[in-house]
């Protein structure tokens, strides 16, 4: 038990609709980061939030977007989704002054797009 | 940037026998932190090991010890005594370290590990 949580944790969506993931993140940290996780594959990293801001990008379009709220949880949005958009979606958190400190997963929000 | 190459797609191990799960990494970065964690079919990722890049002895937590030959540029996750809890996917990950920098993790594609009765 991580104290990380994610909702809803499955859903189905067809293509061109909106999806909105939502996490709460262990009591303390300030820093959630947001994943990709392809059916058989490693997490991918999407974005990631410190203090409400965000500082650090990966590899996805804009339609990928999110948010931190003054309480430390986030969402991830996603807009006209793809089918290749399916997934398993990991939040994580982590203090953002604890430079190699582990980060605290939840256990994801898989995401079905028909 | 960074890659992470684990080999070894799935993994047999009889019960309280040792394994060795392969991990390698790439990147030009001097300064960096390496991961396991293991993934059970609930989707969570439990984090089990960190070694950083100027760690002069190899991490040791309980039945997992990292085994860091940074010439190499390997960190192999070896697990004694397997139990059958220990079944699941098991997921090497890095991070650049340093000020500024997100916290971002680099996996690679992961070990099934299935620990036999």
């Amino acid at each position: 038990e991580t104290g990380v949580t994610q909702s809803p944790t499955h859903l189905i969506k067809t293509r061109g609709q909106q999806v909105t993931l939502r996490c709460s993140s262990q009591s303390g940290h300030n820093t959630v980061s947001w994943y990709q996780q392809a059916l058989g594959q490693g997490p991918q990293f999407i974005f990631q939030y410190y203090r409400e801001e965000e500082n650090g990008r990966g590899n996805f379009p804009p339609r990928f977007s999110g948010l931190q709220f003054p309480n430390y949880s986030s969402e991830l949005n996603v807009n006209a989704l793809e089918l290749d958009d399916s997934a398993l979606y990991l939040c994580a958190s982590s203090l953002g002054t604890t430079n190699t400190g582990e980060l605290f997963f939840g256990e994801g929000s898989r995401l079905t797009v028909l | 940037a960074q890659k992470i190459t684990q080999t070894q797609p799935g993994m047999f191990v009889q019960e309280k026998e040792a394994v060795t799960l392969d991990c390698t990494y790439d990147t030009s970065d001097p300064s960096y932190g390496l991961f396991w964690y293991k993934q059970p079919s609930s989707g969570e990722m439990i984090f089990l090991i960190y070694q950083g890049s100027y760690d002069q002895q190899n991490a040791t937590e309980g039945r997992y010890s990292l085994n860091f030959q940074k010439a190499r540029k390997s960190a192999n996750l070896v697990i004694s005594a397997s139990q059958l809890g220990d079944s699941a996917m098991y997921f090497c990950a890095m991070r650049v370290l340093g000020s500024g920098s997100a916290r971002q993790l680099t996996f690679g594609s992961g070990t099934q590990l299935t620990v036999l009765p």
